[in-house]
C-alpha cells in the first residue's frame, strides 16, 4: 500500500451506533488530519496531529473522538452520531509543519459516511 | 481569519478548449501559500499546483497555470487543452506561511465534454 489509506471506503450507521474510521499513511510523515466534506460547503479541518499529539481541535463536537496511537496511523471514533454528520471524511497527512514554512498534505480517499 | 471564495460552482468546458475557474481570497499575512487540489470522482483529493506568495512569477504545471493578483487577492487556474480526465471538482486553498492549516474555498465542479 503506498500514500493514505483509509477504512471502510461507506458506512452506514444509526444513531445509536458505535464504529470506527481508520487512516494509514505510509510517506514517513509525522502530522495527520481529519477533514470533513459536506456537499456544497469548504472543507472543515476537525482534528491536527503531530507527533502523535493533538495539536489542534477544531470545536469539534464531543461524539467525534479521534486517536492517534502512532505517526502512521489516526482513527475517528464515531458514537451518537446526528443526521447532518453525514459527510465525506477526509484524512491527510504531511511532514512536520513545525520543519518547514510548508509541508504539502496527502489526502486519503476519505470515508463516506451515511447517518441514518 | 482568511476566507477563500471560489463563485463558480458548475463549470463545462469542450475537450482540448481552455478554461479559468476564478478563486478570490482575504488575509491580513504577507507571506503564504495557494493551491489548487482535484478530486475527481474517485474522491482521492491530489494537488495540481501551488504558488509562493513572495514569487511574482505565476506558477506552471504542463496543461495547468496560474495567475496570481496579490493586490486583488485572486488566484485563477487555467486549463489549456482540456482532457476528459480533468472532469473533476478544483478547490482552491489557503495556508498562511507559517502554519499547516488549510483553508478551502467550497470548489468547482469541472465537467470537460466531448
Amino acid at each position: 500500500e503506498t500514500g493514505v489509506t483509509q477504512t471502510p471506503r461507506h458506512l452506514v450507521m444509526g444513531m445509536t451506533n458505535k464504529k470506527s474510521l481508520k487512516c494509514e499513511q505510509h510517506l514517513g510523515h509525522n502530522a495527520m488530519y481529519w477533514y470533513k466534506q459536506s456537499a456544497k460547503k469548504p472543507l472543515e479541518l476537525m482534528f491536527v496531529y503531530n507527533f502523535k499529539e493533538q495539536t489542534e481541535n477544531n470545536s469539534v463536537p464531543s461524539r467525534f473522538s479521534p486517536e492517534c496511537p502512532n505517526s502512521s496511523h489516526l482513527f475517528l471514533h464515531l458514537h451518537t452520531l446526528q443526521p447532518e454528520d453525514s459527510a465525506l471524511y477526509l484524512c491527510a497527512s504531511s511532514q512536520d509543519p513545525g520543519e518547514s514554512s510548508y509541508n504539502e498534505q496527502f489526502f486519503g480517499p476519505g470515508t463516506r459516511l451515511t447517518v441514518l | 481569519a482568511q476566507t477563500v471564495t471560489q463563485s463558480q460552482p458548475e463549470m463545462s468546458v469542450q475537450e482540448a478548449e481552455t478554461v479559468t475557474l476564478s478563486c478570490t481570497y482575504d488575509t491580513s499575512e504577507n507571506n503564504y501559500y495557494l493551491f489548487w487540489y482535484k478530486q475527481p470522482p474517485s474522491r482521492q483529493m491530489i494537488l495540481v499546483i501551488r504558488q509562493e506568495a513572495y514569487k511574482q512569477q505565476n506558477a506552471t504545471e504542463n496543461r495547468f497555470s496560474v495567475n496570481f493578483q496579490k493586490a486583488a487577492k485572486s488566484f485563477s487556474l487555467k486549463i489549456s487543452d482540456s482532457q476528459l480526465g480533468d472532469t473533476a471538482m478544483y478547490f482552491c486553498a489557503f495556508m498562511g506561511g507559517t502554519a499547516s492549516k488549510l483553508t478551502f474555498g467550497t470548489g468547482t465542479r469541472l465537467q470537460v465534454t466531448l
